[in-house]
């Protein structure tokens, strides 16, 4: 199994432009979350997935975060437009079913300037 | 609101030596999960170690045993014969129960960071 693979590992933007960051989660699982990890906040859950649908959203910063999971082999978590203070590594997570652990993608640093 | 605090910000262990990293949790519900993850340099999250707390036995993964006290709120973790490839930082967590609202939702200490000296 190739655990959950999330892209691009790195990404350096300019402030306004959109940046859109990728996660594959393990194939059979049916729990997604999308969470932040920065110096002041430490992990911050932003949004999860149940089956595709999104369960709760409630972490998810401003309207300027958006996040999709068109299929249960994909989803998105786009940054429109991204801000200095958006820099932070993103993590993918995925699992299966109510009673097993999170199992986390390598992260994503995104770098606002 | 359940919290989770980690009171050792940085530690250090010789190689082969033990140590015990601490974390302290509140929460008004009676079972729930707590989680042990390392994070190494390569930035991934990795789980070292599971407790469910309806069960009394502490959990053990190899070298990896936590010391679960649940009307202490406590749950400190005991890497033994340390490794130099423990260097990492460690994050304590928790989730609710299955099946709440809140399942999944893994709320994170603030991490230890250990450094294994040779």
């Amino acid at each position: 199994d190739a655990g959950v693979i999330q892209s691009p590992r790195h990404e350096v933007t300019e402030m306004g432009q959109e940046v859109t960051l990728r996660c594959k989660p393990i194939s059979g699982h049916d729990y997604l979350f999308w969470y932040r990890q920065t110096m002041m906040r430490g992990l911050e859950l932003l949004i999860y997935f149940n089956n595709n649908v999104p369960i709760d959203d409630s972490g998810m910063p401003e309207d300027r975060f958006s996040a999709k999971m068109p299929n249960a082999s994909f989803s998105t978590l786009k940054i429109q437009p991204s801000e200095p203070r958006d820099s932070a590594v993103y993590f993918c997570a995925s699992s299966w079913g109510i009673s097993s652990p999170l199992h986390f993608g390598n992260g994503t640093r995104l770098t606002v300037t | 609101a359940q919290t989770v605090t980690q009171s050792q910000p940085e530690m250090s262990v010789q190689e082969a030596e033990t140590v015990t990293l601490s974390c302290t949790y509140d929460t008004s519900e009676n079972n729930y999960y707590l989680f042990w993850y390392k994070q190494p340099p390569s930035r991934q999250m990795i789980l070292v170690i599971r407790q469910e707390a309806y069960k009394q036995q502490n959990a053990t993964e190899n070298r990896f045993s936590v010391n679960f006290q649940k009307a202490a709120k406590s749950f400190s973790l005991k890497i033994s014969d340390s490794q130099l490839g423990d260097t990492a930082m460690y994050f304590c967590a928790f989730d609710s129960p299955r099946g709440s609202s809140n399942t999944g939702k893994l709320i994170f200490g603030q991490g230890t960071t250990l450094q294994v000296k040779p």
